[in-house]
Parts: C-alpha cells; structure tokens; sequence
C-alpha cells in the first residue's frame, strides 16, 4: 500500500509550500524513519530529508522535514524554479516492507 | 566518487526473465545494503527488496517473492536483481540504490535500467 500525498502543489517564486504524507500509527506514526525524496523527469530520486527532519550533506536548508502523530510533512521555503519536481515520501519500520508515498508534483508558478 | 553503475535497457516478452546489474564504484558492497525499487511509467516508486551487507542475505517483498531474486558478486563488487514470469505490467525502470546499514534512506541511486516486456 501507498502513502496518500496530494497530487500536486503549485505557488509562486520565493513562496513556501509543506507536503503532507499520511500514514497510521502502524507506519509514520511508529516510525522514525521517515525520508523525503526529489525526483526531475528522467532522473532518479535523491534524498532531501532523512530520519523525519535531517538533512544529508548538500541539501539547501529550504527543505525541511517534520511529524506530528501520523502525518509526515515535508516544507520548501523560498520557492525556486529547480525545485520543480515530483517529492515522494518513505516509511519504514525495522523488518518490515518500505512504503512510499503516492508522490506530489510541485510545480513553481 | 560513489556511485552505481546499472545495465542497459532490456526488451523481453511476456514470460521471459530479465537480470539487471548494479555495479558499485567507490566503495565496497559487501560494506552496505543494497536495496532495489521499481517505478513503472508515471507511478510512484515501489520497493522491491534489498540485500544485507554482511551475510549477503536477501529480502524479498511480499508482493514479489517467487519472482525476483537479488544476489551478489563481491569480486564484482555487483548486485543482481532478476524478475522471472515478466508480464507487460513489469514494464519500469529498476533502480538500485545503496543504504547504510539500519540508516533506512537511500543514497546514492543507480541511474536506472529500463525493462521493457512487450509481445
């Protein structure tokens, strides 16, 4: 099964947007190992969050990740074209299958 | 520079079996998790799988056991991943990506291998 976002978010340059990932209190909600991934046309994922608010070395400090309960978000600040991209979250509870998120497509006005 | 190396695109027919190599660069794959996942055209990825660093051990998941198997070559330092039985809806793209051990996020990715499965 799939980890519900919304289908799409669009704001305008330098706006800020948050994503939501929702879960159950059997996956996000019992989880501390949830990431984000960014993904352009043609290419492959790359993690943007890790651990529900980390971020991995190189990653702008516009995205930034957080939980509450079972609702995973993800938040970009200051909007930039390249930030144009499909964002997919990841749950993930030890010896137990990875699930990901329906994906968002983010568009920048 | 780490990185994963897949193979090419693949063709097959409905029934056939595909294998997809991975090939780590700059670090050893005995020395992570190397996890699989498929993205079929304009759908969400999908995990697949992975191989444990030490024992080299797999785990399948549910929905495709039976019909994938991961191994390794560690004098290779390459990870396979083979679908048997393919059916049209097998049609994505394979990535392998590589996890440190208990992290649970992937990073780096391979660039993808196409499989195709068409009559």
């Amino acid at each position: 099964s799939a980890l519900p976002q919304p289908a799409s978010v669009s704001a305008s340059p330098g706006q800020s947007i948050t994503i939501s990932c929702t879960g159950t209190s059997s996956d996000i909600g019992a989880s501390n190992y949830v990431s984000w991934y960014q993904q352009h046309p043609g290419k492959a994922p790359k993690i943007i969050i890790y651990g529900v608010s980390n971020r991995p070395s190189g990653v702008s400090s516009r995205f930034s990740g957080s939980k509450s309960g079972n609702t995973a978000s993800l938040t970009i600040s200051g909007l930039q074209p390249e930030d144009e991209a499909d964002y997919y979250c990841t749950s993930h509870i030890p010896n137990s299958p990875y699930l990901f998120g329906t994906g968002t497509s983010v568009t920048v006005l | 520079q780490v990185q994963l190396v897949q193979s090419g695109a693949e063709v097959k027919k409905p029934g056939a079996s595909v294998k997809v190599s991975c090939k780590g660069s700059g670090f050893r794959v005995t020395d992570y998790i190397v996890q699989w996942v498929r993205q079929a055209p304009g759908q969400r990825p999908e995990w697949m799988g992975w191989i444990f660093d030490g024992s080299g051990d797999a785990v399948i998941s549910q929905e495709f056991q039976g019909r994938v198997t991961i191994t390794r070559d560690t004098s290779a330092n390459t990870v396979y991943m083979e679908v048997s039985s393919l059916r049209p809806e097998d049609t994505a793209v394979y990535y392998c990506a590589r996890e440190r051990h208990g992290d649970a996020w992937f990073d780096p990715w391979g660039q993808g291998t196409l499989v195709t499965v068409s009559s």
